[in-house]
């Protein structure tokens, strides 16, 4: 089993470029999401998906978009890049609470 | 209003020695309460959960946790702590309605175990 897969795991952007990070999972989750984790904010929450076709905002969606057409992926957009979202970004993944959430292992973007 | 709270923004303690990651929550209803470490570089790691029952729950690499609804805290116990249990340390819980599954996460504290 891969897990949960993220890509690019580095990216650095110029403020104002689109770019689509890559989140794929293949343990057949229902719920997915996107967290930003930033130091001394711990992780905080972009978008998630309680299923396929199904998408709602988190704590922090300013910025972003996301889509869930299939249940193994849940790509994050980011629609005009600024500095302010210079992270790292975590995808998880989980069947059904209680179960845990699985993470991948990130993607770390710089937004110059 | 935050959800979830770690005190402590670092712990240092000597290896062999008893180690507390120290977590308090806010929610209505019976919480579901996680812990996560993180190791540099990399992804968090499911350490162990409560969800109801046994208010001393076990969980991965000889961590526990003990619930305490009364002071609202579920904090991470390593009887012998050991120099490799150096990282971040999440404590998180379930917030939302009964037909989402979202996690809210404390601040992390870092764990240092000096030799």
């Amino acid at each position: 089993n891969a897990g949960v897969t993220q890509t690019p795991k580095f990216q650095v952007l110029k403020t104002g470029q689109s770019m689509t990070l890559q989140c794929a999972q293949d343990m057949n989750h229902e719920y997915m999401s996107w967290y930003r984790q930033d130091p001394g904010m711990g992780l905080r929450l972009i978008h998630y998906s309680v299923g396929a076709g199904i998408t709602d905002q988190g704590e922090v969606p300013n910025g972003y978009n996301v889509s869930r057409s299939t249940t193994e992926d849940f790509p994050l957009r980011l629609l005009s890049a600024a500095p302010s979202q210079t992270s790292v970004y975590f995808c998880a993944s989980s069947y059904a609470p209680p179960d845990g959430y699985t993470f991948g292992s990130g993607t770390r973007l710089t937004v110059v | 209003a935050q959800s979830v709270a770690q005190p402590e923004d670092q712990v240092n303690v000597a290896e062999g020695n008893p180690l507390t990651v120290k977590c308090t929550y806010s929610v209505s209803g019976n919480p579901y309460l996680f812990w996560y470490v993180q190791y540099p570089n990399r992804g968090l790691q499911f350490l162990l959960k409560y969800i109801t029952g046994d208010n001393l729950v076990k969980g991965s690499y000889g961590f526990e946790a003990e619930f305490n609804k009364s002071q609202t805290s579920f904090h991470l116990k390593k009887p012998s702590a050991l120099v490799s249990d150096s990282a971040l340390y999440f404590c998180a819980v379930r917030v939302g309605g009964s037909n989402d599954y979202k996690l809210s996460f404390g601040a992390g504290t870092t764990v240092t175990v000096r030799a």
